[in-house]
C-alpha cells in the first residue's frame, strides 16, 4: 500500500514570495491533515479536511495561508506572501476517517520550507 | 486547551539497554488518547504505541511499553533491548475522543526527545 505522498520535498524562497505544497493521501482515506513543524517544536495542526470539507482550521493563519481539497483526494497548501517565520517542515497526514481510538494518522515525508 | 510536555530534549542509550522517555500532559478531560510517535531523520513519522485513558492496563508493542499514570498525568515510553534503528525523535501526543470534539481529531504534540543509540 502506497503511503502519503508529498511534493516538493524541499523548497527555498525569498520572503514575500508565494509557495504551494501538494499532498496525495493514502487511497480511501477520507480525512486529511496539514501540520506545521517548526524546528525544535512538535507538529501543530493547521487544517483538517473530511472529504472536501474543512473540519478544523482554527490555527491556520488565514491572512496568508490557504488550503483546498477540491475533489476530496489530493490537497494543496499555499502560503502567500511567505514570512521568515514560515520556515518549517509541512507535514501532510491522512486517516481512514476521523476520531476513534484505532483511527491512525499516517504521515507523509514532509516538505521542508526555508524562507530567506 | 490540552498541553503536552517532554522535558528531555535528548537522551542516549547503549545498544541492548533500556531507556525511558518522559511525557506529561495537562487536560481537564477524563477520556482521551495518548500516543508515542517516532520520527527518524528525514523519514516519515510513524506510530509506535497508543493508550486509551480508560484502559488501566499499560499498552505494550514488542520492545515498546508505556507507563501510564492517569492521576499524575504522566505517560512515559520504555524501550527495551535498544537497537540502532531506534535512533530518532520521539514525540508524545494527545488526542481528544470524537464524542467530545465532534469531528475534529487533531493531535497535540510535545516538543520531542531526540534518542541516540550508541554501540
Amino acid at each position: 500500500e502506497a503511503g502519503v505522498a508529498q511534493s516538493p520535498r524541499y523548497k527555498i524562497i525569498e520572503k514575500r514570495q508565494s509557495v504551494a505544497f501538494w499532498c496525495n493521501p493514502i487511497s480511501g482515506h477520507a480525512t486529511l491533515y496539514w501540520y506545521q513543524q517548526i524546528l525544535g517544536q512538535g507538529p501543530k495542526l493547521l487544517i483538517q479536511f473530511q472529504n472536501n470539507g474543512v473540519v478544523d482550521d482554527s490555527q491556520l493563519p488565514k491572512d496568508r495561508f490557504s488550503a483546498e481539497r477540491l475533489k476530496g483526494v489530493d490537497s494543496t497548501l499555499k502560503i502567500q506572501p511567505a514570512k521568515l517565520e514560515d520556515s518549517a517542515v509541512y507535514l501532510c497526514a491522512s486517516s481512514f476517517t476521523q476520531g476513534g481510538y484505532y483511527n491512525e494518522q499516517f504521515f507523509g515525508p514532509g516538505t521542508r520550507l526555508t524562507v530567506l | 486547551a490540552q498541553t503536552v510536555t517532554q522535558s528531555q530534549p535528548e537522551m542516549s542509550v547503549q545498544e541492548a539497554e533500556t531507556v525511558t522517555l518522559s511525557c506529561t500532559y495537562d487536560t481537564s478531560e477524563s477520556d482521551y488518547y495518548l500516543f508515542w510517535y517516532k520520527q527518524p531523520p528525514s523519514r516519515q513519522m510513524i506510530l509506535v504505541i497508543r493508550q486509551e485513558a480508560y484502559k488501566q492496563q499499560n499498552a505494550t508493542e514488542n520492545r515498546f511499553s508505556v507507563n501510564f499514570q492517569k492521576a499524575a498525568k504522566s505517560f512515559s515510553l520504555k524501550i527495551s533491548d535498544s537497537q540502532l534503528g531506534d535512533a530518532a525523535m520521539y514525540f508524545c501526543a494527545y488526542r481528544s475522543p470524537s464524542h467530545l470534539t465532534g469531528t475534529a481529531s487533531k493531535l497535540t504534540f510535545g516538543t520531542g526527545t531526540r534518542l541516540q543509540v550508541t554501540l
